[in-house]
Parts: structure tokens; sequence; C-alpha cells
């Protein structure tokens, strides 16, 4: 395996249900990430991990739980979610945790997770 | 409100010609650009960047203008071809976001044999 793999591709869930959302990188990288796509929107930054401390939150709601267990791993844990929080859920990877002289970090993607709330 | 905009949802272009993807954003202090190409069920990956020290960066068939009295990037693709067909991110980053990469809608690109 290499890349950003991230399980399951797809999920439909209750609002009621909880699941977990998983991202596992084979890349060696510091830094990892949960994106946000909604239909016709920007991909919307939520969570930020450097060295499996969060350093990001970008004002989401609780009912969306991130864990990184070590570097190589993120999951994003779901409960009582609401249908507009259906979404392609994008995790990523990126080298270092800053921005560093050489400016932005390059981020590689994960093919995402397309959740439906129903 | 958008800070990076692509205000094109769509573009069409015929194999061996130039495509021009355009994006803008409002916020003086971004001073790296990125764009990133997503085909269906992948994730985006990382195409060309360019830093506001620049004015044009390119890589191969790919050359990205910046624009910055004009808040304007653009990204030139020649020659086109059918591969090229998937939906371009225009990305953007400011030493004052920390790790956040603010995206641009997207532009879906369909070369045309």
């Amino acid at each position: 395996e290499t890349g950003v793999t991230q399980t399951p591709r797809h999920l439909v869930m209750g609002m009621t249900n909880k699941k977990s959302l998983k991202c596992e990188q084979h890349l060696g990288h510091n830094a990892m990430y949960w994106y946000k796509q909604s239909a016709k929107k920007p991909l919307e930054l939520m969570f930020v991990y450097n060295f499996k401390e969060q350093t990001e939150n970008n004002s989401v709601p609780s009912r969306f739980s991130p864990e990184c267990p070590n570097s190589s791993h993120l999951f994003l844990h779901l409960h009582t979610l609401q249908p507009e929080d259906s979404a392609l859920y994008l995790c990523a990877s990126s080298q270092d945790s800053g921005r560093g002289a050489s400016g932005a970090n390059v981020l590689t993607f994960g093919a995402g997770s397309r959740l439906t709330v129903l | 409100d958008q800070q990076v905009k692509q205000n094109s949802p769509s573009l069409s272009v015929q194999e061996g010609r130039i495509s021009i993807l355009n994006c803008d954003y409002t916020n003086s202090m971004f001073d790296y650009f990125l764009w990133y190409k997503k085909y269906p069920a992948e994730g985006p990956t990382f195409l060309i960047s360019i830093s506001s020290i620049k004015d044009k960066n390119e890589d191969g068939r790919f050359t990205v203008f910046l624009n910055k009295s004009a808040k304007h990037l653009s990204l030139h693709i020649v020659p086109s071809q059918p591969g090229d067909s998937a939906v371009y991110f225009c990305a953007a980053s400011a030493n004052n976001y920390g790790q956040n990469f603010v995206f641009g809608p997207g532009t879906r690109l369909s070369v045309l044999p």
C-alpha cells in the first residue's frame, strides 16, 4: 500500500448511529488533515494533526470527533449526525507541520469517504 | 464569502488547444498558491504551485501565472489532452493561516478529442 488510504469509501448511516472513518498514510508524513467537501462547495478544512497533536480545529461541531493515535493513522468518529453532514470526507497528509522557508506544504489526499446521513 | 473563487464551473476545450483556468482571490495576505487536479472517485492530486515572489512557474505542459495586483492567477495547459479532463482546484495559503489551505470550488475541464 502506498499513499493515503481511506476506508470505508462509502458509508450510509442514520442520525442515531455511531460510525468511524479511517485514514492511513504510508508516506512517512508528520501532519494529517480532515477536509469536508459538500456538493458544489469548496473543500473545507476540519482538523489538523502534527505529530499526533491536534493543532487546528476549524470550528467543527462536536458530533465530529477526530483521533490520531500515531503519525500514520487518523480517525474521524461520527455520532448523531445530521443529513446536512452528508458529504465527501477527504483525508490528507503532508511532510511537515509548518510552512517553512519553502512555503506551503503540499497535501497528498486520499480518495475520500462518501458519507450519506439519512 | 469565498476568499478563493473560480468563476467558471466548467470549461470545454478541443484536444491540442490551450486550456486556461482562472482563479481570483480576495485576501492580500495569501502568498502561496497551488493547483490540484481531481479525477472522479479519486482524491485531489497536486499539480503545480507558485510563490508570490514569482509571476510565472512552468512544469511541462502546465504553466501558472500570478498577477498579484489583480489578485488573479491562471493555469495554462498546452497542448490539452483528453487525459487532462478533470476538476481543477485552486488553493491559497498565507503565513498567518497556519496550515489552512483555502480552496476554490473547482472548474471541470473537458478536453474533447
